[in-house]
């Protein structure tokens, strides 16, 4: 079954400090994962996408790792900020139809709470 | 131009009421989709449209009404919905289908069904 688990559910940081979100999933056949960041009642926006051969991608304070032999990624956030509460979803896209669509697969979401 | 806009932000429809939702983008996207979202959960593919045509409809009840005017243009048409249809509706466009390049999402409508 095609399934994209992440984790934790939810996280509470100071402002400052360091975080890493897990993303494990069991889609196949795999186009790329992308990592959103949804505020609430707003749409998802992206921060990172990646494909089968990049390990790492970095956007601003926010880097994606990937490891598609363990399928598992992982989104670090540096220097965390009160902007940054929100939720991240993890997103894995399916090839489906040969190739011809891709579906979207998305996790649960880890929801991040940056405290002063 | 590198948005999606929905309209309206916010929409209250009774169970008897025929509303629409529109999305709109102008990067040249070739595929548009539909999305519900509850709260806490993940979104939900509703529809795809590729190069205007429906090519997924996910089993959707049939109060939900997908229209593509052109390549711009998504509309969603609602009619007697129930009140378990109160969500976040949210619309994305991608370059194309396949490599869904340039995935964007649209800020949503929200949606109540009273």
């Amino acid at each position: 079954k095609n399934q994209v688990e992440q984790s934790p559910q939810s996280l509470i940081i100071l402002e400052g400090k360091n975080c890493t979100l897990q993303c494990n999933y069991t889609v196949s056949p795999f186009s790329n994962l992308r990592w959103y960041k949804q505020d609430t009642g707003r749409g998802p926006v992206s921060l990172t996408i990646m494909t089968f051969s990049e390990n790492t991608k970095s956007n601003g304070r926010y880097t994606a790792t990937l490891d598609a032999d363990t399928k598992q990624s992982s989104l670090h956030i540096t220097a965390s900020q009160l902007s940054d509460s929100a939720s991240y979803i993890c997103v894995v896209s399916l090839s489906i139809y040969g190739g011809a669509t891709n579906k979207l697969i998305f996790g649960t979401g880890t929801l991040l709470a940056v405290q002063p | 131009d590198t948005e999606v806009t929905q309209t309206p932000k916010h929409l209250v429809m009774g169970m008897t009421n025929k509303k629409s939702l529109k999305c709109e983008q102008h990067m040249g996207h070739r595929a548009m989709y539909w999305y519900k979202q509850k709260a806490k959960k993940p979104p939900e593919l509703m529809f795809v449209y590729s190069y205007e045509k429906l090519s997924i409809n996910e089993s959707v009840p049939s109060r939900f009404s997908p229209e593509c005017p052109n390549s711009s243009l998504l509309n969603l048409h609602l009619h007697a919905l129930q009140p378990e249809d109160s969500a976040l509706y949210l619309c994305a466009s991608s370059q194309d289908p396949g490599q869904m390049l340039g995935y964007t999402f649209g800020s949503g409508t929200r949606l109540t069904v009273v």
